[in-house]
């Protein structure tokens, strides 16, 4: 089992443009959460997606979406970049919502550097 | 306002010290406490958690309900213990979570 994978590791982009991120949860896991690491801070929840549908959302503006597809994969999508969105992107696969105190696991993230 | 606050940016301790990395929350409710570790050139991994009670690798946590507190504690530290340590916090309801800043330890020989 290769864990949570993400893509693409690293990618550069300029201002106004849009990305989109990848994430393919651990096997057998349904549930999955994307987390915002700004360079020295520790990861802020974006938004959590569960049987297709987000459910829950951190305190992110709408330019952050996302989607699962029916294979439990997941894009994270930003439009309307800015410098400020540049940071290390986790993407974190659980069954856990339904678990009390249950364990996330990550992916090594996407760096995303806007310029 | 749910907040996780690590004071401590770094820690640097010998090896065969003992280790303590701080983790002060505030949170409506009764939350679930977590530490997460990154070791250098890893994810982020799961440490231990508070409704587990138990010791990993030789670290233990205690959480103080009274002093809001979950600290990370290991009696002699080891070389390979050094990493990136964040503590975090989830509601009953949710396996969203709340993290702190980070607390970098290096174990020196």
């Amino acid at each position: 089992d290769a864990g949570v994978t993400q893509s693409p590791t690293h990618l550069i982009k300029t201002r106004g443009q849009q990305v989109t991120l990848r994430c393919s949860p651990k096997s057998g896991h349904d549930t999955v959460s994307w987390y915002q690491q700004a360079l020295g801070q520790g990861p802020q929840f974006i938004f959590q997606y569960y049987e297709e549908e987000e459910r829950q959302r951190g305190n992110f503006p709408d330019r952050f979406s996302g989607h699962q597809f029916p294979n439990y994969s997941s894009e994270l999508n930003v439009n309307a970049l800015l410098l400020g969105d540049s940071a290390l992107y986790l993407c974190a696969s659980s069954l856990a919502w339904r678990e009390v105190g249950g364990e996330l696991f990550f992916g090594e993230g996407s760096r995303l550097t806007v310029l | 306002a749910q907040r996780v606050t690590q004071p401590e940016k770094l820690l640097s301790v010998f090896k065969g010290a003992p280790v303590e990395l701080k983790c002060n929350y505030s949170y409506s409710g009764s939350p679930e406490l977590f530490w997460y570790v990154q070791y250098s050139r890893q994810r982020l991994q799961l440490l231990l958690r508070h409704i587990s009670r138990e010791s990993i690798k030789g670290f233990t946590a205690d959480l103080n309900k009274g002093e809001t507190s979950f600290h990370l504690k290991k009696p002699f530290a080891q070389e390979e213990d050094s990493a990136m340590y964040y503590c975090a916090l989830s509601g009953l309801s949710t396996d969203k979570l709340i993290f702190g800043t980070g607390t970098r330890l290096q174990v020196f020989p």
